[in-house]
């Protein structure tokens, strides 16, 4: 059974904190991807990493960095977490052979206050 | 102009009706079109695929593609509670990394 797991499910923090966002796959894929989901604005893409060591941006990378060290384990990191940083973030990976092998973790809902 | 429209809903059926659920696109580029199904606090997961044009049908689904008018379309035939979910469409384009996804729709199917 293929896997996306993300470290925590629920997730409180501060405004100014540095929160750390891990996800891991157990599908050899190439392709990982950070997403956050809005009501209203569906699924934005943060940043994507298509090798280790390799990050491309998304749509909205503004507040947000990305670590790749191992194929396995991708890293959201708010450098300063904010209010409008409260979300739904979701991490997929995708191997190089097909979009329909994009699977997606459950979820870490993130509320900063 | 987004990539992807998709009228939010919410949607509310009874249990056996048939559910049409719609996305338009913007980019005639895009060649994979896909449906996500989004349960209540989970992750998105992999309902129907099709590459290029047609239709494509899986059990009680149906995904459909009209390249011409850039519309894309998924039919749930003999709707179940089961079936409430958020609907999310996604396409991407051949040589893409980047999936586009619509904004979702909700659908609430009553017993």
């Amino acid at each position: 059974d293929v896997k996306v797991t993300q470290s925590s499910r629920y997730l409180v923090k501060r405004t100014g904190e540095k929160v750390f966002l891990e996800c891991v796959q157990d599908m050899d894929h190439e392709n990982m991807f950070w997403y956050r989901q809005d009501p209203g604005l569906g699924l934005r893409l943060i940043y994507f990493s298509y090798d280790v060591k390799m990050k491309e941006k998304g749509d909205i990378p503004e507040g947000y960095s990305v670590s790749r060290e191992k194929k396995e384990r991708f890293s959201l990191i708010l450098e300063s977490a904010s209010t409008n940083q409260t979300s739904m973030y979701l991490c997929a990976s995708r191997s190089q052979w097909g979009p329909e092998t994009q699977y997606f973790g459950p979820g870490t809902r993130l509320l900063v206050l | 102009q987004k990539e992807v429209e998709q009228d939010p809903g919410p949607l509310s059926v009874p249990e056996g009706a048939i559910v049409s659920l719609n996305c338009t696109y913007s980019n005639s580029a895009f060649q994979y079109f896909m449906w996500y199904r989004q349960y209540s606090r989970k992750g998105p997961e992999l309902l129907m695929y099709t590459y290029s044009s047609g239709n494509k049908e899986d059990g009680r689904f149906t995904a459909q593609v009209d390249k011409s008018s850039k519309y894309i379309s998924l039919f749930i035939r003999d709707s179940q509670p089961s079936d409430s979910a958020t609907y999310l469409c996604a396409v991407l384009e051949n040589t893409g990394n980047q999936f586009y996804f619509g904004t979702g729709t909700s659908l609430t199917v009553i017993p």
